[in-house]
């Protein structure tokens, strides 16, 4: 398996702009993760799925933020409008179960909104 | 409420000296404990963990981790470290009911 892939792997965007960040999770695997890494507040769970529906989202900022998973190999996370702000790295994981099961992480989107 | 504390921000050994990493959680009960190394660029990538039984967890690269319920530590060991070992290395916490939380991170630098 190719693992966790993320696209794209670094996007600049300016200010106001929307911002599509894609994952495709391991075959199989029920969850669905999107983290976000910065320094300041290190790594924040944005929101989870189980099977295609989102079980938790109270991690996402705020309503410029939204997420998708249309089917059991793909999910989005948008952001619109974008701010500088909103620079990060985001990270996609997933993982067969919830709970004791590993998280397989994606290598990540560094995210830069000037 | 929850937490993962990781009380060093940075630590730097010489290789081949002994290395542990530090991790204590506030939870109400025994928690699944993780550990998990971001080498720069790089996502993050599974050391060990522990759900239960032997506390004493052996991982991947040579690592190991003990889980000490009275102290609520889980800490990272390394008997000998290769300066291959030089990243950010994440102690994350999931409770029944609970979602994943990761602590902050510690970064290791390892001097030739």
């Amino acid at each position: 398996d190719a693992g966790v892939i993320q696209s794209p792997r670094h996007e600049v965007t300016e200010m106001g702009q929307e911002v599509t960040l894609r994952c495709k999770p391991i075959s199989g695997h029920d969850y669905l993760f999107w983290y976000r890494q910065t320094m300041m507040r290190g790594l924040e769970l944005l929101i989870y799925f189980n099977n295609n529906v989102p079980i938790d989202d109270s991690g996402m900022p705020e309503d410029r933020f939204s997420a998708k998973m249309p089917n059991a190999s793909f999910s989005t996370l948008k952001i619109q409008p974008s701010e500088p702000r909103d620079s990060a790295v985001y990270f996609c994981a997933s993982s067969l179960s919830s709970g004791s099961d590993t998280q397989y992480f994606g290598p990540g989107t560094r995210l830069t909104v000037l | 409420a929850q937490s993962v504390t990781q009380p060093d921000i940075h630590i730097t050994v010489s290789e081949g000296a002994s290395l542990e990493l530090r991790c204590n959680y506030s939870y109400g009960a025994t928690p699944y404990l993780f550990w998990y190394v971001q080498s720069p660029g790089q996502g993050l990538q599974l050391l060990l963990k522990y759900f239960s039984g032997d506390t004493l967890v052996q991982g991947i690269k040579g690592f190991e981790a003990e889980f000490k319920r009275s102290q609520s530590s889980f800490n990272l060991r390394k008997p000998s470290v290769h300066w291959s070992d030089a990243a950010e290395y994440f102690c994350a916490v999931e409770s029944y009911g609970q979602n994943f939380v990761f602590g902050p991170g510690t970064r290791l630098s390892v001097l030739p």
